[in-house]
């Protein structure tokens, strides 16, 4: 069965400043990876996804994921934080050929002025 | 494009009645949508899947009596929830996967409703 692990509930950083959220997975065959964000009260929005193409995966609003496979990761990075990107993060791994997602518990990003 | 709607976006109910939450893939044709609830502060749990124009595939533990699904063309589900109880409250938020023969099971998500059962 497939899951997926985010290290850290919750991530406080100042404007302007790297953001790391960490994200493991496990899967038995080479996955599909997503990271999904979510304002408060609001729905999900893809930020970028990985589907065995290219590794560093690029995605919206200076977004960029790396898969490595030997550490079964998919971290989320930004190189500076801007305080409209305080929100949940969803990192999700797709099971199946019928594609049901898994979510990771969720990191609440907060960035400070 | 792949802009899925809910409606409503917040309702509140009294215990005992029902509800029912509509989702639409507004500009796409979905035949597989799914539904899932969001408790506070938590992350989301998948309660079924919804196939156009057969049976939902309930998850484990989520009862299809009360949870009913309806996928009755391929741009609307609909989630009833019957008897509701003050337990029942949640977030319920549904998506769209927009091209079941691709490999990038990328789904589209609602913006959420809100229930509140009091």
């Amino acid at each position: 069965a497939q899951s997926v692990t985010q290290l850290d509930s919750h991530v406080s950083v100042s404007e302007g400043t790297p953001v790391l959220l960490r994200c493991n997975y496990s899967s038995s065959y080479s996955p599909s990876l997503f990271w999904y964000v979510q304002h408060p009260n609001k729905g999900l929005q893809l930020l970028l996804k990985y589907t065995s193409a290219a590794t560093l995966v690029k995605g919206i609003n200076g977004f960029e994921a790396e898969f490595k496979k030997s550490e079964t990761s998919f971290h989320l990075t930004k190189p500076s934080a801007h305080m409209s990107d305080a929100a949940e993060y969803f990192c999700v791994v797709s099971e199946g050929d019928w594609g049901k997602l898994i979510f990771g518990q969720g990191t609440e990003l907060s960035v400070k002025p | 494009g792949a802009v899925v709607s809910q409606h409503p976006s917040r309702v509140i109910c009294k215990s005992g009645t029902s509800v029912k939450i509509e989702c639409r893939s507004l500009d796409f044709q979905a035949t597989t949508m799914f539904w899932y609830r969001q408790f506070p502060k938590q992350s989301l749990m998948l309660m079924a899947t919804s196939n156009e124009g057969s049976k939902a595939t309930y998850e484990q533990g989520v009862e299809k009596d009360k949870f009913l699904i309806n996928h009755a063309s391929l741009t609307l589900s609909t989630l009833t929830v019957t008897s509701a109880h003050p337990e029942d409250s949640s977030f319920y938020i549904c998506s769209a996967r927009l091209n079941p023969g691709l490999s990038s099971y990328e789904q589209y998500f609602g913006p959420g409703t809100r229930l509140t059962v009091t």
